[in-house]
């Protein structure tokens, strides 16, 4: 399977402990997206890599959250001391850019991390 | 802000039916517009959408953009159970549309 992959599809974890998932893309995309989904709503983006480099990060994403992409492959996405609402959906994507064109490209998504905090 | 809304928020219908899902957008520096699918797991690519009045098509589904009042359109005919899902619309802001925006989605039950 060439699609992306995240692992664990479900983590169940108590309050105060801290996780961490990871997401591995399709092999020649260059960006790496993560997203959270709450329940009935769209994804909310967090944060996006180009190669290694994370270049962008939203507001939802506290000092509890961080991201890696070290070797511009796969990421991580830690949460230190979860708190019950951080209980959702975390989504990763990635998509080939080209740094020199403004063509608009596509995202693919992973099947995601269920979190539950209880 | 950057906003796109769907509507209906949900939809039920039988079989065979016909169905029209609606996403309108604010953003600046439109350059396009992505429909995925979602079931119980990830978003599943459809569509982008980039020059108005030209439809994208795939079997049963069809999508069209109009860039002058901000919408976009989603189209399935003769709908099939397998068609219930989640249906999202997103557009990348900005210059560079380095991230996705998306709508809270529209929820489509195929009842046989």
């Amino acid at each position: 399977d060439t699609g992306v992959s995240q692992d664990p599809r479900h983590k169940i974890t108590k309050r105060g402990q801290n996780v961490t998932f990871r997401c591995d893309p399709i092999s020649e995309h260059n960006r790496l997206y993560w997203y959270r989904q709450t329940l009935g709503q769209g994804p909310e983006f967090l944060t996006y890599f180009q190669n290694e480099a994370q270049l962008e990060k939203s507001r939802l994403l506290s000092d509890r959250f961080s991201a890696e992409r070290p070797k511009g492959s796969f990421s991580t996405l830690e949460i230190q001391r979860t708190e019950q609402g951080d209980s959702a959906m975390y989504l990763c994507a990635s998509s080939f850019a080209r740094q020199d064109t403004l063509f608009p490209y596509e995202q693919y998504f992973g099947p995601g991390t269920r979190l539950t905090v209880t | 802000e950057d906003k796109v809304v769907q509507s209906p928020l949900s939809l039920v219908v039988h079989e065979g039916d016909t169905v029209t899902l609606n996403c309108s957008y604010e953003v600046t520096n439109f350059r396009s517009l992505l429909w995925y699918k979602q079931e119980k797991k990830a978003p599943t690519f459809l569509f982008m959408l980039t020059s108005s009045g030209i439809e994208k098509k795939s079997g049963r589904l069809s999508s069209i953009l109009d860039k002058k009042e901000l919408f976009s359109i989603l189209n399935i005919t003769a709908t099939q159970t397998g068609d219930s899902a989640v249906y999202l619309c997103a557009v990348p802001p900005g210059r560079y549309g380095n991230k996705l925006v998306f709508g809270a989605g529209t929820i489509l039950r195929v009842k046989s």
